[in-house]
């Protein structure tokens, strides 16, 4: 069975720092990733996706995230935050058909 | 384009009532999925349907959850009756069939039993 796990529950960062939020899978076949970001209040929305070919994928409001397949990982990077990216963020595995999410990261930028 | 429409956005209901949640998915998508998101449990599927028809409801708590998905532009979830374990924000989404395809959420109905 696949499964997502997330391994920060709470990262606090101030504004303008990098940050990483970190997430391995389990899978034995060929993987979709996702990451969505959930803002206060608000549904999920989708912020970037592996599908194949090019390892590192990004978005258009900076974030980036690399599929490594031998560490079975998809971490998510920013260089430099801001107050706006106060989020929880989610990322997820498709398999057939479904979304497997993990638990998701807070993200808490301070200024 | 109009994204996943959810209704109500926010119910208070007392337990033992029936609960009816509605989700009009994106046209021309032919999965729909209801999630529910708590804090204890995070994010899990309970049901989802391809061309209207249930595959996966063994996310399903328990018989009080029930979905029907009468056509391509309406889903139901309800539960009967409620009880205060069952508050909790329930997300409908749907997506295109194929894999890498990308399942997008409504804004999510937002339920208190008390």
């Amino acid at each position: 069975a696949q499964s997502v796990t997330q391994l920060d529950s709470q990262v606090p960062v101030f504004e303008e720092a990098p940050v990483e939020l970190r997430c391995n899978y389990s899978s034995s076949v060929s993987v979709y990733l996702f990451w969505y970001v959930q803002y206060p209040n608000q549904g999920l929305q989708l912020l970037l996706k592996y599908l194949s070919g090019s390892t590192l994928v990004e978005s258009i409001n900076g974030f980036e995230a690399e599929f490594n397949k031998s560490q079975t990982s998809f971490h998510l990077r920013k260089p430099s935050v801001h107050i706006s990216d106060t989020a929880e963020y989610f990322c997820a595995v498709k398999s057939q058909g479904n979304l497997i999410f993990g638990k998701g990261t807070k993200l808490s930028v301070k200024p | 384009d109009a994204g996943v429409i959810q209704s109500p956005r926010h119910e208070v209901t007392e337990m033992g009532q029936e609960v009816t949640l509605r989700c009009k998915p994106i046209s021309g998508h032919d999965y729909l999925f209801w999630y529910r998101q708590t804090m204890m449990r995070g994010l899990e599927l309970l049901i989802y349907f391809n061309n209207n028809v249930p595959i996966d409801d063994s996310g399903m708590p328990e018989d009080r959850f029930s979905a029907k998905m009468p056509n391509a532009s309406f889903s139901t979830l309800k539960i009967q009756p409620s009880e205060p374990r069952d508050s909790a924000v329930y997300f409908c989404a749907s997506s295109l069939s194929g894999s890498g395809n990308t399942i997008y959420f409504g804004e999510g109905s937002w339920l208190t039993v008390v």
